[in-house]
């Protein structure tokens, strides 16, 4: 899994509370993205940066918001607004410079809403 | 809109025999493709991609992908399977825009000894 490490590797949350999901990445990326991973669906992407304090949404972003006030972390809140937040979540870092410079995957975080 | 497309949801072979795990694609521009392996509770590990020029590209751990430009296909090949190779396979397309990956449905491989 490379340089990027995510925590907590497992995660509860109750119905109605905000949870925050870490992500912090050694490789000197400038760009990081997070991922929600469910069954059958693949990979969808909730928020993206590309540069410090500036952050991007992505296909799924509601119910989620993020920050990136250091180069090597970019923390995900599920908020209370995200119907269904059970789901296995992905950090990922790469180069900045061309779209063929593949992503690095930290570990994962599971989520579940008890 | 681009699109990846995982045709099977599954893929069975004995260990040592050739195996093929199918992508098609549909992206504007110039493909970049990418294939990536999850072991059960993973994050997914990098394979390999391509770029441009041969279309016979080698990855890691004796994988290779055959790319298609007329078929729009990206096919991930190991000439002999193992055990280990068990996990799911992802295939993933960008376009020449903002470096936003798309990624198929998967494809459990699941290698018989």
């Amino acid at each position: 899994d490379g340089g990027i490490t995510q925590s907590p590797k497992y995660l509860f949350r109750k119905e109605g509370q905000n949870v925050t999901l870490s992500c912090e990445q050694n490789l000197n990326h400038d760009a990081m993205y997070w991922y929600r991973q469910d069954p059958g669906q693949g990979l969808r992407l909730i928020y993206y940066s590309q540069i410090v304090n500036d952050f991007q949404k992505g296909d799924i972003a509601e119910g989620y918001s993020v920050s990136r006030e250091k180069k090597e972390s970019f923390p995900l809140t599920v908020t209370s607004a995200q119907k269904n937040p059970t789901a296995f979540y992905l950090c990922a870092s790469s180069i900045v410079g061309g779209p063929y410079n593949e992503q690095f995957f930290g570990p994962g975080t599971r989520l579940t809403v008890l | 809109a681009q699109s990846v497309a995982q045709p099977e949801d599954q893929v069975n072979v004995a260990e040592g025999n050739p195996l093929t795990v199918k992508c098609t694609y549909s992206v504007s521009g110039n493909p970049y493709l990418f294939w990536y392996v999850q072991y059960p509770n993973r994050g997914l590990q990098f394979l390999l991609k391509y770029i441009t020029g041969d279309n016979l590209v080698k990855g890691s751990y004796g994988f290779e992908a055959e790319f298609n430009k007329s078929q729009t296909s990206f096919h991930l090949k190991k000439p002999s399977a193992l055990v280990s190779d068990s996990a799911l396979y992802f295939c993933a397309a960008m376009n020449t825009g903002f470096q936003k990956l798309v990624f198929g449905t998967g494809t459990r491989l699941l290698v018989s000894p």
